[in-house]
């Protein structure tokens, strides 16, 4: 079965250094997505991705987030400054035209840890 | 706004125990309705999905199913096992959205013993 793909699984970096979190969506879906799980907390949306502009953000996307897709087939989110409270597991998604509406494939994360 | 919310856990049962989680939305529209599962150390899978009220989204021996009146997609087991000890999530999302996102509940987590 086809997987989405994130690397790496776990990251430790320093406050206020940039980080680049990568993710391999399924080769044939057009929908991209972030979302983030703090610990303990619920999972949350961070931005979509579509026809390689952004569609939505959510208001935890500001100016130190940002999403690329640099080739045709990985989708890169990067932090720019990173803070304590960046430290969460990070979840790329995608979804091809048909399945948008009804599920998505994640990959199996990025645990991010800020220090 | 559009949320979800589920019941708190966690819930601790014995092997073959009858599972329910609880799961209530608020939302404008019809949303569709999922579950996901997130076993420890890996991603969130797609366990089961409805997408329109009184559908029956069923998997591995999990049903849901979609109550408009009572806006619930209440996730059930008849008999749980060792092995389905993971994080529970509901979630819901507009199949018209020019988006897709997924907005969801703050999981449950469910540990069976032996």
């Amino acid at each position: 079965e086809p997987e989405v793909t994130q690397t790496p699984s776990h990251q430790v970096t320093q406050m206020g250094q940039e980080v680049i979190l990568r993710c391999v969506p399924i080769s044939n879906h057009l929908y991209f997505y972030w979302y983030r799980q703090i610990l303990g907390q619920k999972v949350e949306f961070l931005v979509s991705f579509y026809n390689n502009e952004i569609s939505e953000k959510s208001e935890i996307f500001d100016d130190q987030f940002s999403v690329e897709r640099p080739d045709g087939s990985n989708f890169t989110l990067k932090i720019r400054s990173t803070k304590l409270e960046d430290s969460a597991m990070y979840f790329c998604a995608s979804s091809g035209a048909t399945q948008r509406a009804y599920g998505y494939t994640f990959g199996s994360g990025t645990r991010l840890t800020v220090v | 706004g559009n949320s979800v919310t589920q019941m708190e856990g966690p819930v601790t049962l014995s092997e073959e125990a009858f599972l329910t989680i609880n799961c209530t939305y608020t939302a404008t529209g019809y949303p569709s309705l999922f579950w996901y599962v997130q076993y420890p150390g890996e991603g969130l899978q797609l366990l089961l999905k409805a997408t329109k009220a009184d559908d029956k989204g069923s998997n591995k021996g999990f049903e849901a199913t979609y109550r408009k009146e009572t806006t619930s997609f209440h996730l059930e087991k008849g008999s749980v096992q060792v092995s389905d000890s993971a994080v529970y999530f509901c979630a819901l999302n507009y199949g018209s959205s020019n988006t897709g996102k997924l907005i969801f509940g703050q999981g449950t987590t469910l540990q069976v013993k032996p």
